[in-house]
């Protein structure tokens, strides 16, 4: 069966210090992959996606940056944080299913606070 | 353009009573719609989805809804709510655009059921 797994689970950074989320995901090939951020009191915001090996595509500008180094691990990451960049950050893989559509998996998540 | 609206984002419920989370879409092709369950500081776990076929889809843990072309609507009900039901409730919508299959989020409804 397919497993997520993301890492780490909380994380307090200082403000101007690097960032590095790890997902990886286990028992399928070449999924769909994305990054969604979750603000307090907001709903899902779809940050990257990713359809194939160092394929990254943003949706929003902003302070963050993917990649895909292999077919099931993806990273966030970022050069410096910034305070807004708190919130809480999940990963998520999805495949093309026979009815045409597509069902997103979710790993834990990783609540990030910036200080 | 495709999106998902949750008609209020707070809804308490007495334990017992009927739980009814609003979902209203906008779609330009048939719509593939979910429900997703959060608990606190956790992923997302995926409660049901409408494909095709049978218009009234059934989930886990008792919770059910119906897709409504005439009123591009998608609530989720359940007939008695318990305790362990209190968590964030996203709808989402699944279509093909830009060369990959995204997934569109509700901004989220969170319930809260009281003794």
């Amino acid at each position: 069966s397919q497993t997520i797994h993301q890492w780490p689970a909380t994380l307090v950074q200082p403000v101007g210090s690097p960032l590095s989320l790890e997902c990886t995901v286990e028992g399928t090939s070449n999924p769909n992959l994305y990054w969604y951020r979750q603000a307090a009191g907001r709903g899902l915001q779809l940050l990257f996606y990713s359809v194939g090996i160092g394929q990254i595509s943003s949706e929003v500008p902003q302070n963050l940056s993917a990649s895909r180094p292999q077919d099931r691990q993806f990273i966030l990451s970022s050069k410096k944080l910034l305070l807004s960049d708190s919130g809480f950050y999940l990963c998520a893989w999805s495949v093309l299913l026979d009815w045409g559509g597509t069902e997103a998996f979710f790993g834990q998540g990783t609540r990030l606070t910036v200080v | 353009a495709q999106s998902v609206t949750q008609l209020g984002s707070h809804v308490s419920v007495s334990e017992g009573a009927l739980v009814l989370l609003r979902c209203n879409y906008s779609s330009s092709v048939p719509p593939y719609l979910f429900w997703y369950v959060q608990y606190p500081n956790q992923g997302l776990q995926l409660l049901l989805k409408y494909t095709t076929g049978a218009t009234l889809v059934k989930g886990i843990n008792g919770f059910e809804a119906e897709f409504k072309k005439s009123e591009t609507s998608f609530h989720l009900t359940k007939p008695s709510a318990h305790m362990s039901d209190a968590a964030e409730y996203f709808c989402a919508v699944s279509f093909y655009s830009g060369g990959y299959n995204k997934l569109i989020f509700g901004a989220g409804t969170r319930l809260a059921v009281h003794p």
